[in-house]
């Protein structure tokens, strides 16, 4: 079965104290890709990843990071977290083939 | 700026009647398109989506119709259900340089079906 897989499913921590989104993928997709929603605001890209070891900036980058050493992993690192950054974050994965994206259930991260 | 638009923030439809969700877009270099539906607490999930290639695409009770003169392309469920009720999301990509295909997002409509 196609899945993407987001851990923790919820996170409320303090500001300052860094934390680590993970996304796996079982698909061999090439894309990943990370996105916050917020109300009114739709989705936003923060990063994105065409393939192991190439990342790049999406929209909303400030106060994030990734990496992608693997080609099913790409965790989401927020390395001093701010209460801007409360929001409902969503990993999703597609080929170069086909950009029919497969979502993970979500995050949702409050910073207090 | 929004190259991605969903002018309306929601829409509410009487059960068994057409529903039709709307998405405009500015980048005419844009190839593929889909729709997204999400639930409260769930990821967005595939829909349906059509290439530029063509001016309409049918999946049961969803079809989508793109207008690239006008740059615009809508979404009609027909007949709509209680269960069609979800937040749904216009996308678009184009093959960039690199072969970079970024999926670019309306905001989104909500809709409701009333039973």
């Amino acid at each position: 079965e196609a899945q993407v897989t987001q851990n923790p499913r919820y996170l409320i921590t303090v500001t300052g104290k860094k934390l680590t989104v993970t996304c796996s993928q079982n698909m061999n997709h090439e894309y990943m890709s990370w996105y916050r929603q917020d109300p009114g605001l739709g989705l936003r890209q923060i990063y994105y990843s065409m393939n192991v070891e190439v990342t790049d900036k999406g929209d909303v980058p400030e106060g994030y990071k990734v990496s992608r050493k693997e080609k099913r992993n790409f965790p989401l690192i927020l390395e001093s977290p701010s209460p801007n950054q409360t929001s409902l974050y969503f990993c999703a994965t597609w080929t170069v083939m086909n950009t029919e994206a497969f979502f993970g259930q979500g995050t949702r991260l409050t910073v207090v | 700026d929004q190259q991605v638009k969903q002018n309306s923030p929601s829409l509410s439809v009487q059960e068994g009647r057409i529903s039709i969700l709307n998405c405009d877009y500015t980048n005419s270099m844009f190839d593929y398109f889909l729709w997204y539906k999400k639930y409260p607490a769930e990821g967005p999930t595939f829909l349906i989506s059509i290439s530029s290639i063509k001016d309409k695409n049918e999946d049961g009770r969803f079809t989508v119709f793109l207008n690239k003169s006008a740059k615009h392309l809508s979404l009609h469920i027909v007949p709509s259900q209680p269960g069609d009720s979800a937040v749904y999301f216009c996308a678009a990509s184009a093959n960039n340089a690199g072969n970079n295909r970024k999926l670019i997002w309306g905001l989104g409509t909500s809709l409701a079906v009333n039973p």
